[in-house]
């Protein structure tokens, strides 16, 4: 059974600091998608990253897929309140069906 | 076009109903998934629709569950014999597949069942 597990799980900031979040499984993925989710609402697709070792980078935000395609990062620059959110990360199991992970629940403070 | 949408955005029950959810998808889009998300975790997976063939379904949903998605447009999920253990976000994603295969959901059904 494929599983994603994100670390950490809750994390606390002050606005202005960086950090980073992780997606990992002992398993390969063709690909992984980020999504933020904010309350009351669905997910978000952020990126989705398809070769091993690729980088992408959306603003302030910078996602790196492992070589061996089986983790993750995603790394926040100078975080703001408004990225205050649930990052998921997710990834294809089979044909059809999609797995999530587990989730990093970030709250940025002014 | 205005995106996914899903109804109802709140569902109360009392244990023993008998709920359906509603998911219109964005139009042209030919895929359509439910998930299920408790509190804390992340959405999961319960099934798959490519126009009206339910291609996969989870083997975690019981029997209760049952969704269709006739003609290919809208889809439903119907819980039978609701139980507290069904409490949950019900969410519904569409997309077009390609290589990709960008997912978009909607805002999502809350259900509580009583």
């Amino acid at each position: 059974t494929q599983l994603l597990e994100q670390s950490p799980q809750f994390l606390s900031i002050q606005e202005g600091e960086n950090l980073t979040v992780y997606c990992n499984s002992s398993s390969v993925f063709s690909s992984l998608q980020w999504y933020r989710q904010e309350p009351g609402e669905g997910p978000v697709l952020l990126v989705t990253v398809v070769t091993g070792g690729e980088v992408k980078k959306l603003k302030r935000l910078t996602f790196q897929f492992g070589d061996a395609r089986k983790d993750s990062s995603l790394h926040i620059t100078a975080a703001q309140p408004g990225d205050t959110g649930l990052y998921l990360c997710a990834g294809p199991s089979g044909t059809y069906k999609y797995i999530f992970g587990t989730g990093t629940r970030l709250k940025v403070l002014a | 076009d205005t995106g996914v949408s899903q109804d109802p955005r709140h569902k109360i029950t009392k244990r023993g109903q008998n709920v359906t959810f509603r998911c219109d998808p964005i139009s042209e889009h030919n895929r359509l998934y439910w998930y299920r998300q408790t509190l804390g975790q992340g959405p999961e997976f319960l099934t798959y629709f490519q126009n009206e063939a339910q291609l996969e379904k989870s083997r975690l949903l019981s029997d209760r569950f049952s969704a269709e998605r006739p003609k290919g447009s809208f889809s439903t999920l119907e819980i039978q014999r609701t139980e507290q253990g069904d409490s949950a976000m019900y969410l519904c994603a569409s997309s077009f597949g390609g290589a990709k295969n960008i997912q978009y959901f909607g805002a999502g059904t809350r259900l509580s069942v009583l």
